[in-house]
């Protein structure tokens, strides 16, 4: 059974400091997947990484998979407040290309202050 | 541009009630899913369909059942509500393929059973 963890799962931190979410799952797998959920929204599509050592970047957020270490790590720069958010990271359960569904962690709250 | 739609975006049944959720989309993606989310949980899959005539149970599937009307449409149904079901609903679709593509959420539906 795969399973996906996050840590942490509650975070609150300040404006202008830097910070790391990390995704580790539990079989082997070179697609993850992370997600922007806003109270009461839905989910948003925010990276894919389909290799090892892919690095995709947008903004303030940069996000990485080794998956050799099956560790997916998003990293927040000089937070600001809109990024305030529950963040999930997902894994492909078939890497070849199948379509039996994402495994979700159980997200991470993060708070930013002022 | 709608992408996923899903309708109701809120019900209340009593226990013992059927209800069904319908979702549509238009991106002409082959796989759709459904997913319930619960406070702490995560998102867990409860039917995916793979293409237009297939479904398959995910992790979550008992007191669900589903229908892929055709490429389009994939709703679930349940027969006879527990408040056990109390969750939100989103419904996913994506492209199938040696590259997977994110999962594209709609709006989700709010149920409680009461």
């Amino acid at each position: 059974e795969l399973k996906v963890e996050q840590n942490p799962l509650f975070l609150s931190m300040q404006e202008g400091k830097n910070y790391t979410i990390y995704c580790n799952y539990s079989t082997t797998s070179d697609r993850l997947y992370w997600y922007r959920q806003d109270p009461g929204k839905s989910l948003e599509s925010l990276f894919v990484l389909l290799s090892n050592g892919a690095v995709k970047q947008e903004g303030r957020l940069m996000a990485s998979l080794d998956t050799k270490a099956r560790l997916s790590t998003l990293h927040i720069t000089a937070a600001v407040h809109d990024l305030s958010a529950t963040y999930f990271c997902a894994v492909d359960m078939n890497s070849g290309g199948g379509a039996d569904g994402l495994t979700f962690g159980k997200g991470t709250h993060l708070i930013i202050q002022p | 541009n709608a992408g996923v739609t899903q309708t109701p975006k809120f019900q209340v049944l009593k226990t013992g009630q059927s209800m069904t959720l319908q979702c549509a989309q238009d991106m002409n993606h082959n796989s759709m899913y459904w997913y319930r989310q619960d406070p702490g949980m995560g998102l867990r899959l409860i039917y995916y369909s793979a293409s237009e005539g297939t479904t398959d149970k995910g992790e979550v599937p008992n007191g669900y059942n589903v229908s892929r009307l055709n490429k389009r449409e994939f709703s679930l149904r349940l027969e006879s509500a527990a408040p056990s079901q109390t969750s939100v609903y989103f419904c996913a679709s994506s492209e199938l393929g040696q590259f997977v593509g994110p999962l594209h959420f709609g709006n989700g539906t709010r149920l409680t059973v009461t």
